[in-house]
């Protein structure tokens, strides 16, 4: 079946770096654009960072833009997102999200469990 | 940066009544890039309602969706112990993709 298995979190100090991995299962990851939408505790979702099916193109948050990376690696079916300059407000969980994009809109049809990261001293 | 303001911030009812939930953008959002999305504690977003009006796969009828230009809504016509959650309207545009702060709908 369809599934996304987010890893990497964890507790980092403010300024530091932290990768994050979206593990792709069940679908043909080269073909489908692929993003990260984030959940401070307590708060809603706020979108992070969008990469599109092949590649070529990236779009961020004005939030992360500069200090976030988003790739993807599509011969392990895996979506990078890499964290530097972190600050506390980045606390949150990281959800990865699978889109489509059809004639009856654009949207996000599959999303992973999460990983939590802090950013503490 | 559209936003997108959501209402009202909490709404309690009871099982069997209807709910109406409110997504009002700062400026005119395509219907299509019009999207809810339903969040239970400790669990991932699920997909709703696509292009405004269109139930994703496996969503019961009970749920609905309308409108267009800036105002869209969000109906649950009898409400199911399940339906609890918080929801979220999300849209898209000039390459931004952006949440609303979400309704909780509890149980009165």
């Amino acid at each position: 079946q369809v599934q996304l298995v987010e890893s990497g979190g964890g507790v980092v100090q403010p300024g530091r770096s932290l990768r994050l991995s979206c593990a792709a299962s069940g679908f043909t990851f080269s073909t489908y654009g692929m993003h990260w939408v984030r959940q401070a505790p307590g708060k809603g979702l706020e979108w992070v960072a969008v990469i599109w099916y092949d590649g070529s193109k990236e779009y961020y948050a004005y939030s992360v833009e500069g200090r976030f990376t988003i790739s993807r690696d599509s011969s392990k079916n895996t979506l990078y997102l890499q964290m530097n300059s972190l600050r506390a407000e980045d606390t949150a969980v990281y959800y990865c999200a699978r889109d489509v994009w059809s004639s009856g809109g654009y949207f996000f049809d599959t999303w992973g469990q999460g990983t939590l990261v802090t950013v503490s001293s | 940066e559209i936003v997108l303001t959501q209402s009202p911030g909490t709404l309690s009812l009871s099982p069997g009544e209807r709910a109406t939930l409110s997504c009002r953008a700062s400026q005119s959002v395509s219907s299509s890039y019009l999207v809810w999305y339903q969040q239970k504690i400790g669990q991932a977003p699920r997909l709703l309602i696509y292009g405004a009006s269109s139930r994703a796969t496996g969503i019961p009828d009970r749920f609905s969706g309308s409108g267009s230009g800036t105002d869209f809504t969000l109906t649950i016509s009898r409400l199911e112990p399940e339906d609890f959650a918080v929801y979220y309207c999300q849209q898209y545009g000039m390459s931004q993709h952006t949440f609303g702060q979400g309704t909780k709908l509890e149980i009165k």
